[in-house]
């Protein structure tokens, strides 16, 4: 089975830099995710790390260490609009080439004035 | 290009009952994945279908089940439907079984009394 854990709750200032972490447990590992859901909304893709190291996109970037089982998701300059649920997932391949992907409780961020 | 629709948006049904969800994936994806999202659960695979054929499934029991026409639009179905089956079902599709990202649809809430 998978196992994924990330903090439930984060507050911070807008304009600072939040880091979320992510630990997965796993076999088969073919990915990690990252993806943000608004209230109400359903999730938006933000990043995939395969590899491991960083990937940067605009404000958000995105780590893996793939022999820690570690993740973690940079938001910098933050913004209101920021505050979200931000879910960890991890794909796996499970028999074949077929895949699934597998989702943690989510973060809840909140961006404060 | 039109992102994934989800029909109906909003659903109530008794215990008992029974209940198909619709959706229709972004033009040219072949890959949809169902998703069942709690508070308690969080997100959660339930399957997933490329070229007409389910290549995966989740943890769930037989009571969920569902196809992939050959246009690529997904259906699921729900028999004999629990108090606890009230969730949002999301519904996500890709271009390809080996794509990494996945678009959601805005999902569908179910709510049985």
């Amino acid at each position: 089975g998978q196992n994924i854990d990330q903090p439930t709750e984060m507050t911070a200032t807008e304009g600072a830099i939040v880091q979320i972490n992510c630990t997965y447990q796993t076999s088969g590992f073919n990915g990690l995710f990252w993806y943000q859901q608004h209230a109400g909304e359903a999730p938006t893709f933000l990043s995939y790390n395969v590899l491991d190291g960083l990937e940067e996109k605009g404000r958000f970037s995105s780590f893996l260490s793939r022999s820690k089982g570690y993740s973690y998701l940079l938001l910098k300059e933050l913004q209101m609009k920021d505050s979200a649920s931000y879910l960890c997932a991890v794909r796996a391949e499970t028999s074949g080439s077929a895949r699934q992907l597998t989702f943690g409780s989510g973060t809840q961020l909140t961006v404060l004035p | 290009k039109a992102g994934v629709t989800q029909t109906p948006r909003y659903l109530i049904k008794t215990r008992g009952q029974q209940v198909t969800l619709s959706c229709s994936p972004i033009s040219g994806h072949r890959s949809v994945s169902w998703y069942q999202q709690t508070p308690g659960q969080g997100l959660q695979f339930l399957f997933e279908y490329f070229s007409e054929t389910q290549r995966n499934k989740g943890n769930f029991p037989g009571r969920f089940s569902g196809r992939q026409f050959s246009n690529s639009r997904s259906e699921m179905n729900v028999s004999t439907l629990e108090l606890g089956d009230s969730a949002l079902y999301l519904c996500a599709s890709a271009p390809g079984s080996t794509s990494y990202e996945q678009y959601f649809g805005p999902g569908t809430r179910l709510t049985v009394t």
